[in-house]
Formats: C-alpha cells, structure tokens, sequence
C-alpha cells in the first residue's frame, strides 16, 4: 500500500457526461500528479499540482481540469466525455515539488469506461 | 527520438532464474534518476527502485537490484531468484533536471511471465 488513496476504483459512465476522480497523497507529500493510461498511449502525464498551485502541465484535453485544495487532496474533472477517455487514471504524490531524485508514489488507479 | 527504451517487449523466465529487463535512456543532462516500476495485472503501479545520475554504487531493494552503466547510458533491472508473483508488466522511467520540469519519461514497458 503506496499510502495515495483514489477515489472510485471503477466508473461506468455514458458519452457527454462529466465526472469527478478524487485523490488523497501520502501523508506528508506536497505534489499530486494526475496519469492518464490507457492501452494505445502508454501512460500519459496530465498535470500536476504543488502546495495547492498547478506546477506542469503535460497532454491534458482542455476538456480535462483538475485542482489542489488546502487539504492537500485533489480532483480531476472530466467533462464531455468521449469513448477515448475511457482509460485507467492515476494519482501519484511525492513529497516536494519534484527533483530529479524525487520518488512518486502511485495510488491504485481508477478504471474509466465511457459507454 | 526516444528518451527511454526498453527493448523487451515480453520476457518469459522460469521461476527461481534471475532476469534482466532492459533500459536505455537519452539525456544530455548530468543529474537525472532513474526509476523502475511494477504494474501488475490488478493495475497498480508500484515502486520498485531508484538510481541517481550521480550515485556510484549500484542501487539494491531485496531481490531488485539496478546494474547502472553510465557510459553506456542502460540502467537494467535486475530480479534475482524470481518468483510467480514477479509477473507483472515492468516500467523504466526517467527524471531529468533542466528544462523538463522534473515530470517522470516513461518507457512503454516490459511484460515479464515468470513460469512454474
């Protein structure tokens, strides 16, 4: 157990829908990144967030938002939702801002289908 | 050009033999890491292992150990004594300083199958 918990594990969703993935880091860490993985891409950074302020960017649809808050936890919302979102999607935290030393520890992942 | 590749894209070992899961990286940057990873079938991506650009000594964690060729910019994951739990696809990842903004370049993996 990595310590970085995902909210749900599964979702079953229609095309045009949005929904809410949750994110909790370990306890301690800082920086939250959000993964997209899905079978033709590899996986696929989306953003990250230090201290509650967006830190990167990487392929993240303008589709797809995502934000820190005080409790250091995080959402990503994605909206409009196409058959191709469906993917698995990953949280990882890390305790500082990010350093080529720096480990991200994963959470379990939350399974997406759009239907 | 690829930053990380691993060369392998399956791999099957009998269980108990020691394997190797290839990585070779590309960066013209002193400092960097290197990470490997574990994504079993339940989905997962676990931790494995870390080496730093600068480190001398070949990085170990129990049965994982890194065989880090500098020169040759490889960075192999080595399991020893592997087991029918190892079965799992493997990710080599990279962290580069400079302008990268430190994000993690992944390669797209190795599927180990550990045989009884």
């Amino acid at each position: 157990d990595s310590g970085v918990t995902q909210t749900p594990k599964h979702l079953i969703t229609a095309t045009g829908q949005r929904v809410t993935l949750r994110c909790s880091p370990r306890s301690g860490d800082l920086s939250v990144y959000w993964y997209q993985q899905s079978l033709d891409q590899g996986l696929q950074f989306l953003i990250q967030y230090y201290n509650g302020e967006e830190r990167a960017k990487g392929n993240i649809l303008e589709r797809f938002s995502a934000q820190q808050f005080p409790d250091l936890h995080s959402e990503l919302n994605l909206s409009s939702l196409e058959l191709g979102d469906s993917a698995l999607y990953f949280c990882a935290s890390s305790v500082g801002s990010g350093g080529t030393q720096e480990t991200q520890y994963f959470g379990p992942g939350t399974r997406l289908l759009v239907l | 050009a690829q930053k990380i590749t691993q060369t392998q894209p399956g791999m099957f070992v009998q269980e108990k033999e020691a394997v190797t899961l290839d990585c070779t990286y590309d960066t013209s940057d002193q400092s960097y890491g290197l990470f490997w990873y574990k994504q079993p079938s339940s989905g997962e991506m676990i931790f494995l292992i870390y080496q730093g650009s600068y480190d001398e000594q070949n990085a170990t964690e129990g049965r994982y150990s890194l065989n880090f060729q500098k020169a040759r910019k490889s960075a192999n994951l080595v399991i020893s004594a592997s087991q029918l739990g190892d079965s799992a696809m493997y990710f080599c990842a990279m962290r580069e300083g400079g302008d990268s903004n430190y994000q993690l370049i992944w390669g797209a993996g190795t599927k180990l199958i550990i045989k009884p």
